[in-house]
């Protein structure tokens, strides 16, 4: 396995335009995590699931951003309505589960214009 | 209101001298601290971690120090080599908050040949 791998890895939007970005973890983690990552800043949690299960969404994911893990692999995010306010890293990371470390994929870079 | 901090942007250093990161916290329910390394258009790479019960934690050039009564832990590089020049950020983790970790903003180092 060679590590988590997340797709595109740039992406350029018009506002008010849907996107999706995808994540496969590690095989056999069985917890995935977004993170969103502006410009000087640190990454900030967005959303984990355990499994298929959305166990907790941070404030900063608005109504116009959902996450899905259907069947406990791959991930997507899909933020609709995109607004400039968007443009940033968008990371996915996945780790064994509960205190176990979390390993990053190379994350997806978006520039909403 | 920032839970973690890194109050240092940037650090310079010679090739082959020691390289000290610092990273505050506010939270006292943390109880579990990684560093992670992050150069230009890359995910974050995990470097060590430290859980409360310990002090100090050690892997080859790496030590990760906590002083929990300060609430500050850092992270010493002996000997820098240029290939350690990157991005540094600490995270913060809680056991009751499913692990989503909580970053400092970072701290740029450049070893300098």
């Amino acid at each position: 396995d060679t590590g988590v791998s997340q797709d595109p890895r740039h992406k350029i939007t018009k506002r008010g335009q849907n996107v999706t970005f995808r994540c496969d973890p590690i095989s056999e983690h069985n917890r995935l995590y977004w993170y969103r990552q502006t410009l000087g800043q640190g990454p900030e949690f967005l959303t984990y699931f355990q499994n298929e299960a959305q166990l907790e969404k941070s404030r900063l994911l608005s109504d116009r951003f959902s996450a899905e893990r259907p069947k406990g692999s791959f991930s997507t995010l899909e933020i609709q309505r995109t607004e400039q306010g968007d443009s940033a890293m968008y990371l996915c990371a996945s780790s064994e589960g509960v205190g176990e470390t979390q390993y990053f994929g190379p994350g997806t870079r978006l520039l909403v214009l | 209101d920032q839970q973690v901090k890194q109050n240092s942007p940037s650090l310079s250093v010679q090739e082959g001298r020691i390289s000290i990161l610092n990273c505050d916290y506010t939270n006292s329910m943390f109880d579990y601290f990684l560093w992670y390394k992050k150069y230009p258009a890359e995910g974050p790479t995990f470097l060590i971690s430290i859980s409360s019960i310990k002090d100090k934690n050690e892997d080859g050039r790496f030590t990760v120090f906590l002083n929990k009564s300060a609430k500050h832990l850092s992270l010493h590089i002996v000997p820098s080599q240029p290939g350690d020049s990157a991005v540094y950020f600490c995270a913060a983790a809680g056991w009751d908050a499913g692990n989503m970790l909580t970053f400092g903003g970072g701290t740029r180092l450049m070893v300098k040949p």
